[in-house]
């Protein structure tokens, strides 16, 4: 069964630096998005992505964040400078119009210091 | 603003015995999701409802929707400890097309012997 790969699966990283999460979503899937969850807290939407732009976004999706699709599998996330509190798991998911469910990724724990 | 309101949030039941999740939301939504997250790991998709009065069964829960009251109801029927996980619902909205979701902050259930 087609499924949604995320990479890393633990990135560590300093305060101020620049992360780069990586995912692949199904293959026949137009919607694209990353959530993030707190520790111990729920799921929040940051961004979706159809055709190549962003679709809708949150407010937690500032300046600091972007995403992009470099290639034909490929969508990532970046954060430019990091901070404490973005410490987070950080799900992708993909969806395709027809099919209503969203599947999200193994997720990626980034752990901000 | 879109809000998703799950109870109770901590649920310790016995095995054996029945029980009710309820999700309120707020605005209306032709989409109603459920998610099943156990400890470090992604969002397995139990239920998705798309109509009032829909109804949805696998194994031992239940997923209902009631579009007029705004609720979603997921009820567990003779626990068993496998069931033990954090259970999210989620509201799909459509911005865009895109359809993100609204998590409410998830009802944590230990099922004891």
């Amino acid at each position: 069964e087609p499924e949604v790969t995320q990479t890393p699966s633990h990135q560590v990283t300093q305060m101020g630096q620049e992360v780069i999460l990586r995912c692949v979503p199904i293959s026949n899937h137009l919607y694209f998005y990353w959530y993030r969850q707190i520790l111990g807290q729920k799921v929040e939407f940051l961004v979706s992505f159809y055709n190549n732009e962003i679709s809708e976004k949150s407010e937690i999706f500032d300046d600091q964040f972007s995403v992009e699709r470099p290639d034909g599998s490929n969508f990532t996330l970046k954060i430019r400078s990091t901070k404490l509190e973005d410490s987070a798991m950080y799900f992708c998911a993909s969806y395709r119009t027809n099919s209503y469910e969203q599947y999200f990724g193994p997720g990626t724990r980034l752990t901000v210091t | 603003e879109l809000k998703v309101e799950q109870n109770p949030l901590f649920l310790s039941m016995q095995e054996g015995k029945n029980y009710t999740i309820y999700c309120n939301y707020s605005t209306t939504s032709d989409r109603l999701y459920w998610y099943r997250q156990d400890p470090g790991k992604s969002l397995e998709s139990l239920f998705v409802l798309l109509s009032n009065g829909a109804v949805k069964q696998e194994g031992r829960l239940m997923a209902s929707l009631d579009t007029k009251a705004r609720l979603s109801t997921l009820h567990i029927t003779a626990a068993v400890h496998d069931l033990s996980a954090t259970y999210f619902c989620a509201q799909g909205y459509s911005g865009a097309g895109s359809y993100q979701l609204t998590f409410g902050k998830g009802t944590k259930l230990s099922v004891i012997p």
